[in-house]
């Protein structure tokens, strides 16, 4: 079965960098696009950032270009968000998910999510 | 502010049918697929409905999902009490080149 399981959370200052893995699980991880969603606490639900299954095209909302990058190792089916000039508006719970594939934009499995609080 | 706008809660007697509306623009809705997610409290959102209409395998007929122009629709028959959750969707906006999302809905089954 597909699982995504995401590690790399904590509590960081203001300023400093973290970085984000997801482990993929149950599919062919080299031949599906993904995707990093997060939700600030009680709050809704933010695309963050896609990555193509081949890293041929990476996108990112405007609030962490710059800042944030996303990669993927194919061969250790594993993928990666590297916070950089983290900011107290980044505490989330980030969330890793598949694009569907299909037509569209769709998150068809998500992991658990993983909590980043920065907080001085 | 969201992109995609959605009413923040939404009520219905166990039994009932409830929808839940997601307007957006040319640019998003308009222009892409739109899909729902349910999320559970204290869980990780999962998929409802893709490409507008289309339900996941595992996903009961009871939820179904429409598009007109640039608004879509989350319907819900037979309500349980298991169905209480916030609803999102969600979309591909290519003007902002960027995954969007509705502010999600509360569902109150009463």
């Amino acid at each position: 079965q597909v699982q995504l399981v995401e590690s790399g959370g904590g509590v960081v200052q203001p300023g400093r960098s973290l970085r984000l893995s997801c482990a993929a699980s149950g599919f062919t991880f080299s031949s599906y696009g993904m995707h990093w969603v997060r939700q600030a606490p009680g709050k809704g639900l933010e695309w963050v950032a896609v990555i193509w299954f081949d890293e041929s095209y990476k996108q990112y909302v405007d609030s962490v270009k710059g800042r944030f990058t996303t990669s993927r190792d194919n061969s250790k089916n594993t993928l990666y968000l590297q916070m950089n000039s983290l900011r107290a508006e980044d505490t989330a719970v980030y969330y890793c998910a598949r694009d569907y594939g299909g037509m569209g934009t769709t998150f068809d499995y998500w992991g658990q999510g993983t909590l980043v609080t920065v907080s001085s | 502010q969201s992109v995609l706008t959605q009413p923040p809660s939404v009520s219905a007697a166990p039994g009932q049918k409830v929808t839940i509306s997601c307007s957006g623009s040319s640019s998003n809705i308009g222009k892409n697929y739109v899909s729902w997610y349910q999320q559970l409290p204290g869980t990780a959102p999962k998929l409802l409905i893709s490409e507008n209409n289309k339900r996941p395998s595992g996903i009961p007929d009871r939820f179904s999902g429409s598009k007109s122009g640039t608004s879509a629709t989350l319907g819900i028959t037979g309500l349980q009490t298991g169905d209480e959750a916030d609803y999102y969707c969600g979309t591909w906006d290519s003007s902002l080149s960027a995954g969007v999302f509705g502010g999600g809905t509360k569902l109150t089954v009463l």
